[in-house]
């Protein structure tokens, strides 16, 4: 069965260093997302992104926040100036049809773990 | 008040017990409703959705939603061990809002032999 993949399965960083996280969605899915969970909390969302642009954000989701598709296949999730605080797991999730529909549910990948110290 | 509420738990069963895991919700447009189950150090996977009210079965696990009381329900019947996981309900609006899903805590549910 087809499944999202995502890498580095741990990030460790220091305090104010730049991340990127990898994704690496579904083939045939067209809609593709970031939620974070912060340990003992929700999942929270944090982007959509479909055509190449973003299609929904959260609050947590500002400027230090960027996503991007770089080629055909990658799903990245970029983390700037990096705060204790961000520490979480990141997970990507992917849809073929927009945020959850009767018939296409959002596949989750087993996510990163970002540690920041 | 938070837009979805989950018991954290822990919810301690026996093997062969029957759950109930539930949640509660504030926004009365949300019209899908989903459950999630999450083993340790993994991503969500999606167990069972329904639209609307009404109840849903599939297998040892059957889906109930009360949209007048904003209140959904999971059951597992003959709970085994590898039941033991996070069950997160999720929910999102269908046309006119959101579809992104909001999810609840979790519920942490140990299912031993």
């Amino acid at each position: 069965e087809p499944e999202v993949t995502q890498t580095p399965s741990h990030q460790v960083t220091q305090m104010g260093q730049e991340v990127i996280l990898r994704c690496v969605p579904i083939s045939n899915h067209l809609y593709f997302y970031w939620y974070r969970q912060i340990l003992g909390q929700k999942v929270e969302f944090l982007v959509s992104f479909y055509n190449n642009e973003i299609s929904e954000k959260s609050e947590i989701f500002d400027d230090q926040f960027s996503v991007e598709r770089p080629d055909g296949s990658n799903f990245t999730l970029k983390i700037r100036s990096t705060k204790l605080e961000d520490s979480a797991m990141y997970f990507c999730a992917s849809s073929e049809a927009q945020g959850f529909s009767y018939n296409s549910p959002l596949h989750f990948g087993n996510g990163t773990r970002l540690t920041v110290t | 008040q938070k837009e979805v509420e989950q018991d954290p738990g822990p919810l301690s069963v026996p093997e062969g017990a029957i759950v109930s895991l539930n949640c509660t919700y504030s926004n009365s447009a949300f019209q899908y409703f989903m459950w999630y189950r999450q083993y340790s150090r993994k991503g969500p996977e999606l167990l069972m959705y329904t639209y609307s009210s009404g109840n849903k079965e599939d297998g040892r696990f059957t889906a109930q939603v009360d949209k007048s009381s904003k209140y959904i329900s999971l059951f597992i019947r003959d709970s085994q061990p590898s039941d033991s996981a996070t069950y997160l309900c999720a929910m999102s609006q269908s046309s006119g809002g959101s579809y992104i899903p909001t999810f609840g805590r979790g519920t942490s549910l140990i299912v031993h032999p």
